[in-house]
C-alpha cells in the first residue's frame, strides 16, 4: 500500500554538525509534506511543512528539501544541539483526504 | 498555553472495560484528528472531524472504536470491550482547516491489562 518510510532508523551526529534525515514517499498524488519532532513522552512536535509546488523551503536552523521526481523528502538541521535529540517522523498529506501518512521515524541522537 | 490538551495523560484499565478519552483542541481550529501511535512506530490515523461531523472515520479499526464532537470543539474517542492490543499512546491533533498544519497534543498513553 501507500506508505511514508524513512531510509535510516537511527543517525549520531556530533554537536554544532549539520544533519540529514531522508524519508522516501510513494503516493505521488501527495501535495502536502511535514516533518515532525518527537521527544519521549511527548506529542509530535510540528518543525517545518512544505507544499507540492515548491522544491526547498527553510526555517530557523531547519530546511527541507522536496525532489518530487525522486519521491525524497529530507530535513537538515544545521548546528545541531542537544536539545535536537529526538525521533524525526515525515508525514504526507494524501490529495483530497485529511489523514496524515507517517514514516516510522529516525531517531537523531546528538553527542557532546 | 494555547495547544492541544489530552485527558487524562495515562489510563490502565482492564481487558473488557470501556474508557473515554479526551481531546480539547487548540481554540478556533474547525478540524480535530485522533491517531494512534504504537511504541516505535509512526501515528496511525484513525478518524477526522470538520466542525461537529466526522468527514472520515476510515482509519477506525473496528466498531469498538467510535469518536464524538458534539460541539465542534472538545473530542472523546471511545473504546468499547477494550483489548490488549488497544494498547497504545492516543494522540489528537487540530488544525485551523482541513488540509493544513496540524498540531498534536501530548497523547493518553492507554495500557489493557
Amino acid at each position: 500500500g501507500e506508505s511514508v518510510g524513512l531510509h535510516l532508523p537511527t543517525l549520531s551526529v556530533q554537536e554544532g554538525d549539520n544533519s540529514i534525515i531522508n524519508c522516501a514517499y510513494s503516493n505521488s498524488a501527495s501535495d502536502y509534506f511535514i516533518w515532525y519532532k518527537q521527544e519521549s513522552g511527548k506529542g509530535p512536535q510540528f518543525i517545518i511543512d512544505i507544499r507540492s509546488n515548491m522544491d526547498k523551503r527553510q526555517g530557523q536552523r531547519v530546511t527541507v528539501l522536496l525532489n518530487k521526481t525522486v519521491k525524497h523528502l529530507s530535513l537538515q538541521i544545521a548546528a545541531t544541539q542537544p536539545g535536537d535529540s529526538a525521533v524525526y517522523f515525515c508525514a504526507e498529506l494524501i490529495q483530497g483526504a485529511q489523514k496524515l501518512v507517517f514514516g516510522q521515524g529516525t531517531r537523531l541522537t546528538i553527542n557532546p | 498555553g494555547a495547544g492541544v490538551s489530552q485527558t487524562p495523560s495515562n489510563k490502565v484499565t482492564e481487558k473488557g472495560k470501556y474508557v473515554e478519552l479526551r481531546c480539547d483542541p487548540i481554540s478556533g481550529h474547525t478540524a480535530l484528528y485522533w491517531y494512534r501511535q504504537s511504541l516505535g512506530q509512526g501515528p496511525e490515523f484513525l478518524i477526522y472531524f470538520q466542525g461537529t461531523g466526522a468527514a472520515d472515520d476510515s482509519g477506525l479499526p473496528n466498531d469498538r472504536f467510535f469518536a464524538v464532537r458534539p460541539e465542534g470543539s472538545v473530542s472523546t474517542l471511545k473504546i468499547q470491550r477494550t483489548e490488549r492490543g488497544d494498547s497504545a499512546v492516543y494522540l489528537c491533533a487540530s488544525s485551523r482547516s482541513g488540509g493544513g498544519s496540524q498540531y498534536f497534543g501530548p497523547g493518553t498513553r492507554l495500557t489493557v491489562l
